[in-house]
């Protein structure tokens, strides 16, 4: 029963590279979504998708991009990493479109980001 | 715009003790109201949730129940173990396709 996946657990970036955070449930999910997780911050919603084909910024989008080509996948990129893009990055999935009203979060472990 | 205001951690406290996390919302509407608990090197997960005004929702020995008149939504359990030791989260999500608003968390630990 593997729920929601997130690879790598562990990733070192210089300033500049790029590099795409993987996600990956097998729950047939309608909604996914990527927070990053802060000290002091809490969670910060960065994208969302309501199903395969349709994504929707969240609190801190830029220096991001998503895509959701299949229900299970939901790939998270950074196309030119800055330091302050470290952090704890997880993936979220839900049952239904409408995101967790009613309908809790299922998260991922977690990557976590450095970006030297 | 819809907010969550959690008492500031981190809360440490000894085994057996008596827990209570504040947790004060603003929204526009009727909202769901969630806990969330992080273990160490952990995703969130659900530890409880409550949909409408007085509603209290339980779990684990956790309780909290759904204060509209106040907008509060504190976490209580009346003796914590070690294994409580954890991040927890209040948050809150309106109908429709909005997604989860979250407080900034609160660490505790509890020490034997």
């Amino acid at each position: 029963n593997a729920g929601v996946t997130q690879t790598p657990k562990f990733q070192v970036l210089k300033t500049g590279q790029s590099m795409t955070l993987q996600c990956a449930q097998d729950m047939n999910h309608e909604y996914m979504s990527w927070y990053r997780q802060d000290p002091g911050m809490g969670l910060r919603l960065i994208h969302y998708s309501v199903g395969a084909g349709i994504t929707d910024q969240g609190e801190v989008p830029n220096g991001y991009n998503v895509s959701r080509s299949t229900t299970e996948d939901f790939p998270l990129r950074l196309l030119s990493a800055a330091p302050s893009q470290t952090s704890v990055y997880f993936c979220a999935s839900s049952p239904r479109a409408r995101s967790s009203y009613n309908s809790p979060l299922h998260f991922g472990n977690g990557t976590r980001l450095t970006v030297t | 715009g819809n907010s969550v205001t959690q008492m500031e951690g981190p809360v440490t406290l000894s085994e057996e003790a008596f827990l209570t996390i504040n947790c004060t919302y603003t929204a526009t509407g009727y909202p769901s109201l969630f806990w969330y608990v992080q273990y160490p090197g952990e995703g969130l997960q659900l530890l409880l949730k409550a949909t409408k005004a007085d509603d209290k929702g339980s779990n684990k020995g956790f309780e909290a129940t759904y204060r509209k008149e106040t907008t509060s939504f504190h976490l209580e359990k009346g003796s914590v173990q070690v294994s409580d030791s954890a991040v927890y989260f209040c948050a809150l999500s309106e109908s429709g396709n909005t997604p989860l608003v979250f407080g900034k968390g609160t660490r505790l630990s509890v020490i034997a």
